[in-house]
């Protein structure tokens, strides 16, 4: 089991529906990650969290919007998403930016 | 030239074979050096962390660097049919995660 936990695990949605994805760890880690796996392909990084605030958002567009409500929570809203953007999103967590990253088992979403 | 190249594979061998995984890079200013193991539908798990460069081992894995070089390598030995994954390697500098790579992974079959 990872100590980084991701909810849903598998979510299907409509290109109109509003959803969020959830990630939590408690490790005591300072900094938060999303990223967006294809498949056969490496995780691509979407945004950074460092101490709750916005450290870097890798020009994501703005139907994605993440959010941090405090050191151990993660959150990503998702709306009106298009069928490319189905992929399995990954949240992970260091204990400050540069150390090693720890990953959850991500949530599988499927864009109808 | 990408930033990190790796070996997609597949690659197969036999139970017990010694594996071999490396990973060359172009940025001097790498630093920071992991191993991940990903298996099918699940998040990627840390295996190996080295700073800088020289030798780490941990069980029957062993993580090479050699900076000169640009050149990494994950060593694994004995291997059996549950290290059947996907392995990536990542780097990074030391700019405050501004600059996290992943390799494009390598697909690694054990057979029995």
């Amino acid at each position: 089991d990872t100590e980084v936990t991701q909810t849903p695990k598998h979510l299907v949605m409509g290109m109109t529906n509003k959803k969020s994805l959830k990630c939590e760890q408690h490790m005591g880690h300072r900094a938060m990650y999303w990223y967006k796996q294809k498949a056969k392909k490496p995780p691509e990084l979407m945004f950074v969290y460092s101490y709750e605030k916005l450290s870097i958002n890798e020009s994501v567009p703005s139907r994605f919007s993440p959010e941090c409500p405090n050191s151990s929570l993660l959150n990503l809203h998702l709306h009106a998403l298009q069928p490319e953007d189905s992929a399995l999103y990954l949240c992970a967590s260091s204990q400050v930016l540069d150390q090693p990253q720890h990953f959850g088992d991500g949530t599988r979403l499927s864009i109808l | 030239q990408k930033e990190v190249e790796q070996d997609p594979g597949p690659l197969s061998v036999p139970e017990g074979a010694i594996v071999s995984l490396n990973c060359t890079y172009s940025n001097s200013a790498f630093q920071y050096f992991m191993w991940y193991r990903q298996y099918s539908r699940k998040g990627p798990e840390l295996l190996m962390y080295t700073y800088s460069s020289g030798n780490k081992e941990d069980g029957r894995f062993t993580a090479q660097v050699d900076k000169s070089s640009k050149y990494i390598s994950l060593f694994i030995r004995d291997s059996q049919p549950s290290d059947s994954a996907t392995y990536l390697c990542a780097m990074s500098d030391d700019n405050y995660g501004q600059n996290f790579v992943f390799g494009p992974g390598t697909r690694l079959s054990v057979l029995p």
